[in-house]
């Protein structure tokens, strides 16, 4: 069955530069969240979107934005990154009118500022 | 290979009686545990987490969970269970290794409190 596919897998930028993180979700799934899990850190909710809009936000810095484009895969756009923004960065997708929502995430993205 | 089980798709609990929905986990050496709770349209919310210590974790709005370790198990619990928390729970892993720890999550339970 297909999964929620996350690119790049690894992404090493230096300090200032931006990054794009890819998040494509299962077929025919309606919503994307983001998750930002620092070293030592416990999974933080950042971002989410449903049919394309934004639905809910959490702990997400000025400095990143996100969109759901019209075939529902997502983008995380990272700006001034900083030494701290290194993470594990999880995207997660769902149906929204299943009984538990299809919830499954992707093996995330790790970023390395450097 | 580590793995967490939440064996219910959904749970159903009449207001006011105790709620139980169930965790169990595979890990090689001992594990740090999480249940997030995610109500509709939302991100996860952190409920609690078991690091080290009582087998009992008390977390916010009243929930608490059980450590089990001969079980590897990590069952969520309320005393009394309200209609507001009606939403989908998640049961998460990390392991205890250093660096960027390796997270694994529950595929979910949806529990609905029936007024």
């Amino acid at each position: 069955a297909a999964g929620v596919i996350q690119s790049p897998r690894h992404l090493i930028k230096e300090k200032r530069e931006t990054a794009t993180l890819k998040c494509y979700p299962i077929p025919r799934h309606d919503t994307v969240y983001w998750y930002q899990q620092g070293p030592g850190q416990d999974p933080q909710f950042l971002i989410s979107f449903y049919e394309k809009m934004q639905s809910d936000k959490g702990s997400i810095p000025d400095r990143f934005s996100a969109q759901q484009f019209s075939d529902y895969h997502s983008e995380l756009n990272m700006s001034s990154l900083e030494l701290g923004d290194s993470a594990l960065y999880f995207c997660a997708s769902s149906l929204s009118n299943s009984v538990r929502g299809g919830y499954t995430f992707g093996s995330g993205t790790r970023l390395t500022v450097v | 290979a580590q793995s967490v089980a939440q064996p219910e798709d959904q749970v159903n609990v009449a207001e006011g009686n105790p709620l139980t929905v169930k965790c169990t986990y595979s890990v090689s050496g001992n594990p740090y545990l999480f249940w997030y709770v995610q109500y509709p349209n939302r991100g996860l919310q952190f409920l609690l987490k078991y690091i080290t210590g009582d087998n009992l974790v008390k977390g916010s709005y009243g929930f608490e969970a059980e450590f089990n370790k001969s079980q590897t198990s990590f069952h969520l619990k309320k005393p009394s269970a309200l209609v507001s928390d009606s939403a989908l729970y998640f049961c998460v892993v990390r392991d205890r290794s250093g660096g960027y720890q390796k997270v694994t999550f529950g595929t979910g339970t949806k529990l609905q409190v029936i007024p």
